[in-house]
């Protein structure tokens, strides 16, 4: 399958400062990329998609002034937490795809706020 | 709202015994349909995809499609202690993918 990377896996960041996780296509055209977010034991929830060189699509009830999300390539994707508080702690995950589906997954990135 | 349904679990079977999970979908103009398996503290892999109706196979893994019942499956054969983890069921119609909450399995040594 495609390789999808993430960026970093695990951060720790104090609350009020911003973080930014990097999702990489490594082996594909990414025309559409997704960002996740998943509590522990349970299910995946929607946050975003991107398509390359538009603006992000959000799910309902995702602040899109607080997790900006930036698709410049077709290989990177960006997803930046601003002003992160301790409930913005979660597993982040971007997923990707070309033109055609399935969707591949990153590893996720760790976020902890103090 | 377009669901996605599985049995959250846990489902167990012994080692070696054919594993069953099972995922009704509501949009009944679904074209694609997905099985990722996610172990605890990782991110979702993709094992199977199937387009039409009948069954695919890959290996331990077959993929069951019934698109008149909205039913898709996953039987996994000789269960592995490794294959315990979360299956997610993924079904497109349209432009969105939605995921079902995922059923865990857990394969008794």
């Amino acid at each position: 399958g495609a390789v999808v990377s993430q960026h970093p896996s695990r951060v720790i960041c104090k609350s009020g400062t911003s973080v930014k996780i990097e999702c990489r296509s490594l082996d594909f055209q990414a025309t559409t990329m997704f960002w996740y977010r998943q509590f522990p034991k349970q299910s995946l929830m929607l946050m975003a998609t991107s398509n390359e060189g538009s603006k992000a699509t959000y799910e309902q009830g995702v602040e899109k002034d607080k997790f900006l999300i930036n698709h410049a390539s077709l290989t990177l994707s960006t997803l930046t937490v601003t002003s992160a508080h301790p409930e913005d702690s979660s597993f982040y995950i971007c997923s990707a795809r070309d033109q055609a589906d399935p969707q591949f997954f990153g590893p996720g990135t760790r976020l902890t706020v103090l | 709202q377009k669901e996605v349904e599985q049995n959250s679990g846990p489902l167990s079977v012994p080692e070696g015994a054919i594993a069953s999970l099972n995922c009704t979908y509501s949009d009944r103009g679904s074209q694609s349909f997905f099985w990722y398996r996610q172990y605890s503290g990782k991110s979702p892999e993709l094992i199977m995809f199937i387009y039409s109706n009948g069954d695919k196979e890959d290996g331990r893994f077959t993929a069951q499609l019934n698109k008149a019942s909205q039913y898709v499956s996953l039987l996994i054969r000789d269960s592995q202690p490794s294959d315990s983890a979360t299956y997610l069921c993924a079904v497109k119609g349209g432009f969105k993918t939605i995921f079902g909450a995922g059923t865990r399995l857990f394969v008794k040594a």
